[in-house]
């Protein structure tokens, strides 16, 4: 299968509970990005996994945390849900002989 | 100052319109350059990557990058009802799979029949 999957596509949670996001990367890309996308906004680098280690993060508090497995596919997990943490989480992969990422359409998440 | 900063629009064109969409930065290390285009729902796709400054065609599509201004900007001719979409500039300050993108806010697009 082609492209970038990513699991589920909508959610809701209560403000305080735990999420956990999947995504499945594509075929022969070993490197996986997490982005968050706020509504109106560009997306923002959460953190970026390269062969089961964190390889990079942006301006995200340590209850935003990951991980790679394996076969190249990651979760993300969010700890302690804010409101502010409502929007469209965006899953990319890459490889290293690409340019730019291919994107998956992504897990809209509502906390309430 | 935002990093990137984009013109969020809407903008709204009559079929077959030249559009032109811009971006300006501040970071002096970006390299690389990317526009995505972004349909409701969807996740961004990948229109056209661009290295350091000049132009490049892909189709109807002009990205051109002109770095001592700190300026980006991608053309579309002739556009379509189906180019209706968020437009998103993205940039690097290096290159390959373990690069961090930095995104603009996007511009809204309608394309009208």
């Amino acid at each position: 299968e082609t492209g970038v999957t990513q699991s589920p596509t909508h959610l809701i949670k209560t403000r305080g509970q735990q999420v956990t996001l999947r995504c499945s990367s594509q075929s022969g890309h070993n490197t996986v990005s997490w982005y968050q996308q706020a509504l109106g906004q560009g997306p923002q680098f959460i953190f970026q996994y390269y062969r089961e280690e964190e390889n990079g993060r942006g301006n995200f508090p340590p209850r935003f945390s990951g991980l790679q497995f394996p076969n190249y596919s990651s979760e993300l997990n969010v700890n302690a849900l804010e409101l502010d943490d409502s929007a469209l989480y965006l899953c990319a992969s890459s490889s290293q002989t690409l340019y730019g990422y291919t994107f998956g359409s992504g897990t809209r998440l509502t906390v309430v | 100052q935002k990093e990137v900063e984009q013109d969020p629009g809407p903008l709204s064109v009559p079929e077959g319109a030249i559009v032109s969409l811009n971006c300006t930065y501040s970071n002096s290390a970006f390299q690389y350059f990317m526009w995505y285009r972004q349909y409701s729902r969807k996740g961004p796709e990948l229109l056209m990557y661009t290295y350091s400054s000049g132009n490049k065609e892909d189709g109807r599509f002009t990205a051109q990058v002109d770095k001592s201004s700190k300026y980006i900007s991608l053309f579309i001719r002739d556009s379509q009802p189906s180019d209706s979409a968020t437009y998103l500039c993205a940039m690097s300050a290096i290159g390959g799979a373990t690069n961090k993108l930095i995104f603009g806010t996007g511009t809204l697009l309608a394309v009208q029949p």
